[in-house]
């Protein structure tokens, strides 16, 4: 079975500081994790992908995670934030067993950028 | 490209209407389209997969009888909520997997429906 935690429901930073947003999974199968961004009233949008590639993986606005199998953990991460990264977060995990494409979903973290 | 759209972006109806919520990929073919439901502040819960040219399969709590889902082509997949109530109020997301080829890992989402039943 799958799972996804992410470890922080609401994360607060200050522009132009660092952000880190906290996810653990948990799958029998080796998985493929995403991180999907949701502004409010827009689409979904895919920030980045691992799909047993490389395991540092670089996504749209300046976002990277890391896939580390040791620790179950995906944690997303960027160097600088910026006003227009103030959105809600989600860590999402499929597994490769089969032809199930589910996606199992985090509950999401909000961030918030203070000027 | 990938781009999933959805008719309409919002709804009203009244108590005991249907409404229907279409879900079309707009630059690529998706056998498989899935139907979500967010509440407030929550996250995606998955409601059905949606197979083109087959039945949809639903997830353990949803009414299939309630949530009726059409996928009678390779880009359009549609979700009708009969005889809806208040507590059908939500936004209802779709998205879409393009058929075969190395972006079948992602699926693509469409913007949304938000749906209040007064």
């Amino acid at each position: 079975a799958q799972s996804v935690t992410q470890l922080d429901s609401h994360v607060s930073v200050s522009e132009g500081t660092p952000v880190l947003l906290r996810c653990n999974y948990s799958s029998s199968y080796s998985p493929s994790l995403f991180w999907y961004v949701q502004h409010p009233n827009k689409g979904l949008q895919l920030l980045l992908k691992y799909t047993s590639a490389a395991t540092l993986v670089k996504g749209i606005n300046g976002f990277e995670a890391e896939f580390k199998k040791s620790e179950t953990s995906f944690h997303l991460t960027k160097p600088s934030a910026h006003m227009s990264d103030a959105a809600e977060y989600f860590c999402v995990v499929r597994s490769n067993a089969g032809n199930n494409r589910k996606l199992i979903w985090g509950l999401g973290t909000s961030l918030a950028v203070n000027p | 490209g990938a781009v999933v759209s959805q008719h309409p972006s919002r709804v009203i109806c009244k108590s005991g209407t249907s409404v229907k919520i279409e879900c079309r990929s707009l630059d690529f073919q998706a056998t498989t389209m899935f139907w979500y439901r967010q509440f407030p502040k929550q996250s995606l819960m998955l409601m059905a997969t949606s197979n083109e040219g087959s039945k949809a399969t639903y997830e353990q709590g949803v009414e299939k009888d309630k949530f009726l889902i059409n996928h009678a082509s390779l880009t359009l997949s549609t979700l009708t909520v009969t005889s809806a109530h208040p507590e059908d109020s939500s936004f209802y997301i779709c998205s879409a997997t393009p058929s075969g080829g190395a972006t079948q890992e992602t699926q693509y989402f469409g913007p949304g429906t938000r749906l209040l039943v007064l």
